[in-house]
């Protein structure tokens, strides 16, 4: 089993919709979750970050966090075709010696068509 | 905003040559990280540090070297670059106080090809 995992996409949704992205966590001791977005030819820049159970809002972008059922996910709303890019769940776990060190899952790729 | 610099966003070496990788990050950072990312492979992590002088290998270590010998600045060295090596290579860095949450803040990556 990955230590995380997400729905493998590619995900296409059209523009105005909701797109949810999903991911889930093998380890039960993780911490700190991490939504990335990565457009093409990029590097990945930082969303999201969620640590406590329920939803986190920013602007379209909701995370929510079930640490019981080890799964978090990312809703967008309105979705824009500014949003097509590789999406990247990021888990930090727990423990002294971690320094911080995010394990990332595969990438959802979301594209957003007119 | 925090910057983490990569010296080269696009690099072409030799098999058998030795490269050398660099970044530097402007905020004082604890942590530095180096990543690989490859389609189907997602990102891997070759070596971290989480202070001046101390490495920590990754999930992929073999091939690599690092350098951390201000804190400023993480090198990643390919002692002897195989076309294997060729890859997009991430470095990150963040601040990391005890049990404290932080993300990372990735460089804009260096596009390296072995040939």
């Amino acid at each position: 089993q990955k230590e995380v995992e997400q729905n493998s996409g590619p995900l296409s949704v059209p523009e105005g919709a909701i797109a949810s992205l999903n991911c889930t966590y093998s380890d039960r001791g993780s911490q700190s979750f991490f939504w990335y977005r990565q457009y093409s030819g990029k590097s990945p820049e930082l969303i999201m970050s969620i640590y406590s159970n329920g939803d986190k809002e920013d602007g379209r972008f909701t995370a929510q966090l079930n640490k019981a059922s080890q799964y978090v996910s990312l809703l967008i709303r309105d979705s824009q075709p500014s949003d097509s890019a590789t999406y990247l769940c990021a888990v930090k776990k727990g423990g002294g010696t971690s320094y911080g060190k995010l394990t990332f899952g595969q990438g959802t790729i979301l594209t957003v068509h007119p | 905003d925090v910057k983490v610099t990569q010296s080269s966003r696009y690099l072409v070496k030799r098999t058998g040559e030795k490269v050398f990788l660099e970044c530097v990050q402007d905020m004082d950072h604890e942590n530095m990280f180096w990543y690989r990312q490859d389609p189907g492979l997602g990102l891997r992590l070759i070596y971290f540090s989480y202070d001046v002088k101390m490495k920590e290998k990754g999930d992929i270590p073999e091939g690599y070297s690092v350098s951390r010998e201000k804190k400023e600045r993480f090198s990643l060295i390919l002692e002897s670059a195989s076309t294997n090596q060729t890859s997009m290579y991430l470095c990150a860095s963040s601040l990391y106080l005890g049990e404290a949450n932080y993300g990372y803040t990735f460089g804009s990556g260096t596009r390296l090809t072995v040939v």
